[in-house]
């Protein structure tokens, strides 16, 4: 079946350094991959998505390339602020949409000022 | 912009008792999905809908049951509530397909006592 790795957290940083936070993916079909950010005690909230290989998904900094030689969507910012600390989750979606998302265990993302 | 609708936002229960859930998705969005998220968890599909009908079945326990309105409305029945029960229930709508992405709903906190 389908399924998401991604890096096991607490990620601790301090403001303005580089993030990765690693994302890799099984899946049977041609999936479309996403970023979602959960902030404490509120939802998720869709940061970026790609839909097909190659594909370069961004947003407030953030950004995430489909790679499908090496079934990977790691999300990357060049200078994290207090304010992305959150819980981020790397998920997939198998083609035609009627499944529901497979999510990674998420990551617990830490800036210090 | 309308957003998913959920409610409660908190529900204290006992063991054994039962629970109801509800979800508003986005206008226009014909897709529901539910998704159960134990503390410090990924959140685990249960159940989607699509028009009205039963589109894919996750890790949904044979004592809940759900169904989708003809205003597309969800709702998510528990019953034989146990401890295990406690956590967060989100709910996400999209438009059908997966190239959108979901939203998902601020989500459902139940406690089973």
């Amino acid at each position: 079946g389908d399924s998401v790795t991604q890096m096991e957290g607490p990620v601790t940083l301090s403001e303005e350094a580089f993030l990765t936070i690693n994302c890799t993916y099984t899946a049977t079909g041609y999936p479309s991959l996403f970023w979602y950010v959960q902030y404490p005690g509120e939802g998720l909230q869709l940061l970026l998505k790609a839909t097909k290989a190659d594909d370069k998904g961004s947003n407030k900094g953030f950004e995430a390339t489909y790679r499908k030689e090496t079934t990977s969507f790691h999300l990357e910012k060049g200078s994290v602020q207090v304010s992305d600390s959150a819980v981020y989750f790397c998920a997939l979606s198998e083609e035609g949409g009627a499944d529901g998302l497979t999510f990674g265990k998420g990551t617990h993302l830490i800036i210090q000022p | 912009a309308a957003g998913v609708i959920q409610s409660p936002r908190h529900l204290i229960k006992e063991k054994r008792e039962t629970a109801t859930l509800k979800c508003y998705p986005i206008p226009r969005h014909d897709t529901v999905y539910w998704y159960q998220q134990g503390p410090g968890q990924d959140p685990q599909f249960l159940i989607s809908f699509y028009e009205k009908m039963q589109s894919d079945k996750g890790s949904i326990p044979d004592r809940f049951s759900a169904q989708q309105f003809s205003d597309y409305h969800s709702e998510l029945n528990m019953s034989s509530l146990e401890l295990g029960d406690s956590a967060l229930y989100f709910c996400a709508s999209s438009p059908r397909g997966h190239i959108y992405g979901y939203t998902f709903g601020s989500g459902t906190r139940l406690t089973v006592v």
